[in-house]
């Protein structure tokens, strides 16, 4: 079935330092790519996405790429700061649904 | 929180009592969800509503039902609970469009335990 990979399961960066979480996805129609940020206890809420007639996005300190052609894409948080220590899930749509990764656990190191 | 409650927020039954999830909402927004989460598999669709009484499955419905006879309401039911369904259940609402399309807002969940 249709799929999206999420790498790696756990990312440790030094405060300051920039993070990268890399996802790819299997159907080539998928055309909606959002990404979710879920605090220990917390429901997941979504930071940024990105639709496929577009090859990157920006908010702040967070971009997202877009790769049709590889299909993959990937999330980069800059100047990395305490509290994004979270889970992050990304996720590929499908038929109006979504499918998601298994999701990356990224740790801030004081 | 975008209107949007789950009840209760944590529960423990027996294997093979029935189990029903409340998710409730307070915008009548048309689209529903509900979705399983387990260490390792990120987030997981069970069943999903267009409207009242219009419900189709996800990909792991298999033990799950569903009902929505109104806007506001969408029950999950676990007819006859097992340990496998021990997880944690978030219902979520997309306000503007399809969760194919547009962002999700979810609940803040259900931790359920079956031993």
């Amino acid at each position: 079935g249709e799929n999206v990979e999420q790498h790696p399961s756990t990312l440790s960066v030094q405060e300051g330092d920039s993070a990268v979480i890399k996802c790819t996805y299997s159907d080539s129609a998928s055309n909606y790519f959002p990404w979710y940020k879920q605090e220990l206890g917390k429901r997941p809420q979504l930071i940024i996405d990105i639709r496929s007639n577009v090859g990157e996005k920006k908010d702040q300190r967070i971009a997202v790429t877009l790769n049709k052609t590889a299909k993959h894409f990937s999330l980069h948080i800059t100047e990395t700061q305490p509290e994004d220590s979270a889970v992050y899930f990304c996720a590929a749509s499908i038929d109006y649904q979504l499918i998601w990764g298994a999701g990356t656990k990224l740790i801030i190191k004081p | 929180d975008a209107g949007i409650t789950q009840s209760p927020r944590h529960k423990v039954t027996e294997t093979g009592t029935p189990v029903t999830l409340r998710c409730h909402q307070t915008e009548n927004h048309r689209y529903m969800y509900w979705y399983r989460q387990d260490p390792g598999h990120g987030l997981r669709l069970i069943h999903y509503s267009y409207g009242v009484k219009d419900t189709d499955k996800g990909e792991v419905s298999d033990g799950y039902s569903v009902s929505r006879s109104k806007t506001e309401d969408f029950l999950l039911t676990l007819e006859s609970a097992t340990s496998s369904q021990t997880s944690v259940y978030f219902c979520a609402i997309s306000p503007l469009g399809r969760l194919g399309e547009a962002e999700a807002f979810f609940g803040q969940g259900t931790r359920l335990t079956v031993v």
